[in-house]
């Protein structure tokens, strides 16, 4: 069975280009969590979905970052335009919200650098 | 100051040692959960926890929810398990997962 699949698992761009993210959750799982990992802050949430609706962006950091989520098997962060301070791991993850006790599987994430 | 505190930091071993890695929450959660992180940066859920204990091979998780805390064990610790653990918790009501620091583990042969 297919995990969580992201790509690409490396970019790098340069300052002030558009960045798309993807990633392909597990089929069946219906929740996806899209995560940040950096150095100096470790792993934080910056947007989940359920049934393809946003349900918390609240970790989004600015109007530069987006995300949808255009049916259950696709999903899209993008940043627009991109900065040196966005250069970070990111991570998708997705599970079954049938009930509350439901881990969460995680892509192996794509490295993003912005010169 | 993090919801989310995880101590050590950094844990380095003997191969056959018992490892215990401790984490502390601040608000009431849905459920508590333990991840690994292996070098190559790939992330694995170990556990995910309401109440009690819960047991997978050579790994035990444990929980009091009373005293928001959580402890995770590795009985006959191996290089392999060199990673960096990391504890987060899902915030009650939400599905959200709050992130502590991690903990890096290097077992040596």
């Amino acid at each position: 069975d297919a995990g969580v699949i992201q790509s690409p698992r490396h970019e790098v761009t340069e300052m002030g280009q558009e960045v798309t993210l993807r990633c392909k959750p597990i089929s069946g799982h219906n929740s996806l969590f899209w995560y940040r990992q950096t150095m100096m802050r470790g792993l934080e949430l910056l947007i989940y979905f359920n049934n393809n609706v946003p349900i918390d962006d609240s970790g989004m950091p600015e109007d530069r970052f987006s995300a949808k989520m255009p049916n259950a098997s696709f999903s899209t962060l993008k940043i627009q335009p991109s900065e040196p301070r966005d250069s970070a791991v990111y991570f998708c993850a997705s599970s079954s919200y049938e009930s509350w006790y439901q881990p969460q599987h995680f892509g192996d994430g794509t490295r993003l650098s912005i010169l | 100051k993090n919801e989310v505190e995880q101590s050590p930091q950094n844990l380095t071993a003997q191969e056959g040692e018992f490892i215990t890695i401790n984490c502390s929450y601040s608000v009431g959660i849905s459920a508590l959960h333990w991840l690994q992180q292996h070098p190559g940066g790939g992330i694995v859920s170990l556990f995910m926890l309401s109440s009690g204990k819960k047991k997978h091979g050579r790994l035990i998780a444990t929980i009091n929810i009373q005293e928001k805390h959580s402890s995770l064990h590795i009985t006959a610790s191996h290089p392999r398990d060199s990673a960096v653990y990391i504890c987060a918790m899902e915030v009650q009501g939400a599905q959200k997962l709050v992130f502590g620091q991690g903990t890096r583990l290097t077992i040596n042969p």
